[in-house]
């Protein structure tokens, strides 16, 4: 069966720090990734998305970026927090081809930057 | 522009029916979601519509009306762990998911 791993699972950090958030995807092969964010109370917002490695597709113009360096890793960062970049974070797949298909979300990891 | 639109709150009693209602406005449609989220978890799938109509599974019934760009999420026999945010998403026409900014439903004994 497919899992999904996220971690960590909490992170405080001072404004102006580094940021590297990991998820990994095990049990399919080339999946599609995304990385979303989700301020309080609001809705999921696509940061970026991935169809295959070294293939990254982003939505919002910010100070993150992305990387997949493998298959089944998918890798947001930040060279440099901003207050406003707090939120929970969630990584989630889907099968390749399949757009209609339904999301597997990691359990999300809540950033604080202070 | 995309838009969904759902209510931001709703408070309903343990053992009765809720109905949370969702309407779009997108650029194509390509079926939509309904997903559940506890506090401080993430979301998990409970229904995908892409055909006018309802879809039953179990306690949880999901209509969809393409015409009237209108879903909806019917729970019957509300139960405390109900207790979640009920999120709509719409795949458009480029296979993108358009999210609702999701309901707050309180259960109350």
């Amino acid at each position: 069966s497919q899992t999904i791993h996220q971690w960590p699972a909490t992170l405080v950090q001072p404004v102006g720090s580094p940021l590297s958030l990991e998820c990994t995807v095990e049990g399919t092969s080339n999946p599609n990734l995304y990385w979303y964010r989700q301020a309080a109370g609001r809705g999921l917002q696509l940061l970026f998305y991935s169809v295959g490695i070294g293939q990254i597709s982003s939505e919002v113009p910010q100070n993150l970026s992305a990387s997949r360096p493998q298959d089944r890793q998918f890798i947001l960062s930040s060279k440099k927090l901003l207050l406003s970049d707090s939120g929970f974070y969630l990584c989630a797949w889907n099968p390749a081809g399949q757009g209609h298909s339904p999301l597997h979300f990691g359990n999300g990891t809540r950033l604080t930057v202070t | 522009g995309q838009n969904i639109d759902q209510p931001t709150e709703m408070t309903a009693t343990e053992g009765a029916i809720v109905q949370i209602n969702c309407t779009y406005q997108t650029s194509g449609f390509n079926g939509l979601f309904w997903y559940q989220q506890h506090a401080g978890e993430a979301p998990t799938f409970l229904s995908y519509n892409v055909l006018d109509g309802l879809e039953e599974k179990g306690r949880f019934s999901s209509f969809l009306s393409r015409s009237k760009g209108y879903s909806y999420l019917l729970l019957k026999e509300l139960q405390m762990k109900d207790s979640a945010s009920y999120l709509c998403a719409v795949v458009d026409s480029n296979y993108q998911l358009i999210w609702g900014a999701g309901t707050k439903l309180i259960i109350k004994p």
